[in-house]
């Protein structure tokens, strides 16, 4: 089993809306990361998770809070977006965070803030 | 930034070989190379990755030039199903995590 799962599907918020976005992979990997992509542009790295600990996080604003409660789960919560954060938020994962390995992708939630 | 450059676009037929190139002129000598691509609303795949040897499995083939400044990823045999943006990614050393390009667009026609 490849597959890494996220819910929901799709979310509609307010800005003044507190949500959570789920990710999960059975796989055993140990390195787990949230993407964002605005339209027809290429993912960009948020954060990324190892060993169950945030090891990457790329300047992203504080509206967006990461959590990784154990090897196979990966939550983002949302708090207070802007319209701008409205995107595709992928997450992924690999065995390790190193290169030698690939990472296998969830299809996304596509988020829109109102 | 993105240290690797690729076409925009690229067509081809059903059915016949695919390259697509990638060049990677500043790549250091502990960077992967690794290929995935995103179809139409789905999250990106993982195609192929490679260091300094060419490599095949059951998606593509990745032929890496000898200087490592260049890759070209096969598709054997396209088939409509393999009309997505492909992504050339340097990972490694350098650069420390995937950062995605523009890709190259390929489009597949019957």
């Amino acid at each position: 089993d490849t597959e890494v799962t996220q819910t929901p599907k799709h979310l509609v918020m307010g800005m003044t809306n507190k949500k959570s976005l789920k990710c999960e992979q059975h796989m055993g990997h140990r390195a787990m990361y949230w993407y964002k992509q605005k339209a027809k542009k290429p993912p960009e790295l948020m954060f990324v998770y190892s060993y169950e600990k945030l090891s990457i996080n790329e300047s992203v604003p504080s509206r967006f809070s990461p959590e990784c409660p154990n090897s196979s789960l990966l939550n983002l919560h949302l708090h207070a977006l802007q319209p701008e954060d409205s995107a595709l938020y992928l997450c992924a994962s690999s065995q390790t965070g190193v290169p030698l390995y690939e990472q296998y992708f969830g299809p996304g939630t596509r988020l829109t803030v109102t | 930034d993105a240290k690797t450059t690729q076409p925009n676009s690229m067509e081809s037929n059903e059915e016949e070989p695919v390259h697509l190139p990638c060049n990677h002129s500043t790549i250091s000598g502990t960077d992967y190379i690794h290929w995935y691509r995103q179809l139409p609303s789905q999250g990106p795949e993982y195609v192929i990755h490679g260091l300094t040897s060419n490599v095949n499995n059951r998606m593509a083939s990745l032929a890496i030039a000898e200087d490592r400044k260049s890759s070209t990823l096969i598709l054997h045999r396209a088939t409509l199903r393999d009309a997505a943006v492909y992504y050339c990614i340097n990972y490694g050393g350098s650069q420390g995590n995937l950062i995605f390009g523009k890709g190259t667009k390929l489009s597949v026609k019957p």
